[in-house]
């Protein structure tokens, strides 16, 4: 397998556009969880989806983020209207059950101009 | 909720000294215990784990020890090599509440 497959690896943007990241999880994998990394505040969980419905989305910021699993293979993190405090790393992971290890991508690098 | 709290850094040591990063947990239930490491520009990479009390995680030299009495996870290696220069992550997932510690930055130096 070729692991979790974040696109595109890097973006940049201007205030105001919408961005939208997608991953698609390891075959098999039943759990996917977004996260964000910045310097501040280190690593977030977004929001997390089991067997593609959303379970914990306590950690997504606000209306302008928006996340969907439309099916197994497949997942997006929306935000609209992009802003400079959005620039970060967004991370996608996937793992197969409960306690398990999650498997990580390689990142998504936002920057908002 | 759920918490880890990892030895905050930067950790600078030289090469073959010996690494230590505390890292303590804060869960209901069970939960099972991981590191990650991070090197520049990638994701997180799964570098050991351990699922129950008094299980020992190693690889590529790293061990751990999952501490239930302490609810500790601390990070080991006896003779750290310059390539082991990373951001190292300590973690638990319990039922797929997955936490992370802030990430402690290690430097080796030839």
């Amino acid at each position: 397998d070729a692991g979790v497959i974040q696109s595109p690896r890097h973006e940049v943007t201007e205030m105001g556009q919408e961005v939208t990241l997608r991953c698609k999880p390891i075959s098999g994998h039943n759990s996917l969880f977004w996260y964000r990394q910045t310097m501040m505040r280190g690593l977030e969980l977004l929001i997390y989806f089991n067997n593609n419905v959303p379970i914990d989305d306590s950690g997504m910021p606000e209306d302008r983020f928006s996340a969907k699993m439309p099916n197994a293979s497949f997942s997006t993190l929306k935000i609209q209207p992009s802003e400079p405090r959005d620039s970060a790393v967004y991370f996608c992971a996937s793992n197969i059950g409960l306690n398990t290890e999650a498997f990580f991508g390689q990142g998504t690098r936002l920057t908002v101009v | 909720g759920d918490s880890v709290t990892q030895m905050e850094g930067p950790v600078t040591l030289s090469e073959e000294a010996c690494l230590t990063i505390n890292c303590t947990y804060t869960a209901t239930g069970y939960p099972s215990l991981f590191w990650y490491v991070q090197y520049p520009g990638e994701g997180l990479q799964l570098l050991l784990k351990a699922t129950k009390a008094d299980d020992k995680g190693s690889n590529k030299g790293f061990e751990a020890t999952y501490r239930k009495e302490t609810t500790s996870f601390h990070l080991e290696k006896g003779s750290v090599q310059v390539s082991d220069s990373a951001v190292y992550f300590c973690a638990l997932n319990n039922n797929n509440d997955m936490r992370f510690g802030a990430g402690t930055r290690l430097t080796v130096k030839p």
